[in-house]
């Protein structure tokens, strides 16, 4: 079975521009979330959405937000792109919400975001 | 605040044993992980453990938690080279929202 899967890899993009990055659950998992990586820092929270509902939100602004499509997969947009968006960003992919959690929650390569 | 924090740095020799700490804020966090980070790729799970039990031992792995300093480490036993990496420590609270700590590099010579 194929593991998480996120497109793209890297990309390049400048301030102001609009970035849409892609992201493909493990076969069976309901649960999508989304971290940044700054470079040097760790992964922080920015959304979880199951069952194509938003279910957590991360301190992030409005510039960024995420959807979730029938068969599970998602995406992360990001508007008005700043220089410190400049970061790894990571999907993970879990069966379900926490209660059945059982610390399972599966990463992608993550797609690196350059902003210049 | 939910600050995890975790040392920068650890340099060990091959096949001595590794133990990178971590301290974390939330005592109600129900599970608390560790993943590694090569360089380039994403995060692998490498074990957790369930908030109510001390310790949790997995081949060359072995977590120890302390609930009561909100103290977790990581030992690996027999480093090798190829254990060179980033590792994170993490906790939930109770969702699939973890909390990373800013993670250690380890560093294995020969």
């Amino acid at each position: 079975d194929a593991g998480v899967t996120q497109s793209p890899t890297h990309l390049i993009k400048t301030r102001g521009q609009q970035v849409t990055l892609r992201c493909s659950p493990i076969s069976g998992h309901k649960s999508v979330s989304w971290y940044q990586q700054v470079l040097g820092q760790g992964p922080q929270f920015i959304f979880q959405y199951y069952e194509k509902e938003e279910r957590g939100r991360g301190n992030f602004p409005d510039r960024f937000s995420a959807r979730q499509f029938p068969n599970y997969s998602s995406e992360l947009n990001v508007n008005a792109l700043l220089l410190g968006d400049s970061a790894l960003y990571l999907c993970a992919s879990s069966l379900g919400l926490a209660g059945g959690n059982t610390g399972e929650l599966f990463f992608g390569e993550g797609s690196r975001l350059t902003v210049l | 605040g939910e600050d995890v924090e975790q040392s920068l740095f650890l340099s060990v020799r091959e096949g001595d044993s590794s133990v990178i700490n971590c301290t974390y804020t939330d005592s109600s966090s129900t599970y608390l992980y560790w993943y590694k980070q090569e360089p380039g790729a994403g995060l692998q799970l490498l074990t957790y453990i369930f908030s109510n039990m001390d310790m949790k031992q997995d081949q060359r792995l072995t977590v120890l938690l302390n609930k009561k300093d909100k103290h977790l480490s990581l030992r690996i036993a027999d480093t090798q080279t190829g254990d060179s990496a980033i590792y994170f420590c993490a906790e939930d609270h109770n969702t699939d929202k973890l909390i990373f700590g800013t993670g250690t590099r380890l560093q294995v010579f020969p």
